[in-house]
């Protein structure tokens, strides 16, 4: 089952905050988030596995609450440079990437 | 081994016609995937594989698809009788096994319009 991405789109001024957030059905083992840039492969940000920790990345940073099956990923003090899609993956089982189902995505602008 | 690498980038062809893809993944990754991604949806998973053994197929996958990856290294798409509907970017990514934090690394896509 597909998980369910908010918000569909941002835009934001530079140096503005944004959460994006990730939601499944099912109880999930990891959950991946990946930024695309139009026209372009997707690129990973981060991973975040069922009983790690927070993950922090420059100024990109997830969580992830196993109990309500929940991620969220929040970028701070946002550049041109975020500019993209933001997908996250779910996969239900151990044992490294295996078959990530992605959300919709979030396609967020960034703007001077 | 500058990472993955799919070709061909773009290819036009005639509704009912068959398409074969080409992936080469990062030369130590031993699983390899096959997604579709159309226009503002994120990838759809369609089948991987550990080394040469095809482990999963989504139901995405009609019998018109078949994908294979013989000895375990370059993986090769193929589309029968090809339809509209299959016009979409084919994703191809690489992993390696034997980690749970490892990540995915994908290749710039094969576009695919059917016309």
């Amino acid at each position: 089952q597909q998980p369910v991405q908010s918000p569909q789109a941002v835009i934001l001024r530079e140096g503005e905050d944004a959460v994006i957030n990730c939601s499944s059905s099912k109880a999930l083992y990891s959950v991946h988030w990946y930024r695309q840039k139009h026209g372009e492969a997707p690129v990973f940000l981060m991973i975040l596995l069922k009983g790690g920790e927070q993950k922090g990345h420059e100024k990109i940073s997830a969580s992830f609450n196993e109990k309500k099956q929940q991620s969220s990923l929040y970028l701070t003090a946002s550049q041109l440079s975020y500019s993209g899609t933001y997908f996250c993956g779910t996969d239900l089982n151990s044992g490294g990437y295996q078959k990530v189902t992605f959300g919709t995505g979030t396609k967020l602008q960034v703007i001077p | 081994d500058t990472g993955v690498s799919q070709n061909p980038r773009h290819k036009i062809t005639k509704r009912g016609q068959n398409v074969t893809f080409r992936c080469d993944p990062i030369s130590e990754h031993n699983r390899l995937y096959w997604y579709r991604q159309t226009l503002g949806q994120g990838p759809e998973f369609l089948t991987y594989f550990q080394n040469e053994a095809q482990l999963e197929k989504s139901r995405l996958l009609s019998d018109r698809f078949s994908a294979e990856r013989p000895k375990g290294s370059f993986s090769t798409l193929e589309i029968q009788r090809t339809e509209q509907g299959d016009s979409a970017m084919y994703l191809c990514a690489s992993s390696l096994t034997g980690f749970e934090n490892t990540e995915a690394f994908f290749g710039q896509g094969t576009r695919l319009t059917v016309v």
